[in-house]
């Protein structure tokens, strides 16, 4: 059966400082990958999606970016945290098969608060 | 661009009633709609897709109806429980193959004993 991974469950960062959080999936190959962004009380907005290693899409202007290394992992990173980045982060996954509607899986999530 | 709407207040309902969720969607005709469930803290769990030519989809004390005249998503609970309080979200993909989806805000669900 297929699981995510993401780490770390909760980080607390100073503003100024660098981000990196990482999502594997595990018991499938060339999955879609996508991190989203949930602020308090707020719906997910998609901040990155990939179809296949190292090719990444960005969704909106921000002071993020991701990479995708390896086939199912997907990094989230930032150079310098702002206190507007403040949020939790979803990473997701859904299968590729050309014409079915596939529904995603999320990780468990990371809540990062910027202070 | 395309947008979601489902109402933010929350709802509140008795044990064993049914609850029904809204979403509506605009600038857009999708050829799927999902729904979501999501407690606090967690990340959504897909619940039920639904295609553009089915008017009613099921599953077990779930059922979903997509009226594209309207564009408007209907998610209906039967005999709810206090396990059924949640925040449940629908979602639609971008463009046909784009793999990019766009979420409603949620509409937090209460049932109670």
């Amino acid at each position: 059966s297929q699981t995510i991974h993401q780490w770390p469950a909760t980080l607390v960062q100073p503003v100024g400082s660098p981000l990196s959080l990482e999502c594997t999936v595990e018991g499938t190959s060339n999955p879609n990958l996508y991190w989203y962004r949930q602020a308090a009380g707020r719906g997910l907005q998609l901040l990155f999606y990939s179809v296949g290693i190292g090719q990444i899409s960005s969704e909106v202007p921000q002071n993020l970016s991701a990479s995708r290394p390896q086939d199912r992992q997907f990094i989230l990173s930032s150079k310098k945290l702002l206190l507007s980045d403040s949020g939790f982060y979803l990473c997701a996954w859904s299968a590729t098969q050309a014409g079915t509607y596939n529904e995603q899986f999320f990780g468990p999530g990371t809540r990062l608060t910027v202070l | 661009s395309q947008k979601i709407e489902q109402n933010s207040e929350a709802l509140n309902i008795q044990e064993g009633k049914t609850a029904t969720l809204t979403c509506n969607y605009t600038n857009y005709s999708p050829a799927y709609l999902q729904w979501y469930r999501q407690d606090p803290g967690r990340g959504p769990v897909f619940l039920l897709l639904i295609r553009e030519n089915e008017k009613e989809k099921r599953k077990e004390r779930l059922k979903v109806t997509f009226d594209t005249t309207l564009k408007q998503s209907l998610f209906h609970i039967t005999a709810s429980q206090p396990a059924d309080s949640a925040t449940y979200l629908c979602a639609l993909e971008k463009g046909s193959g784009t793999y990019k989806y766009i979420f409603g805000t949620g509409t937090r669900l209460k049932v109670l004993a």
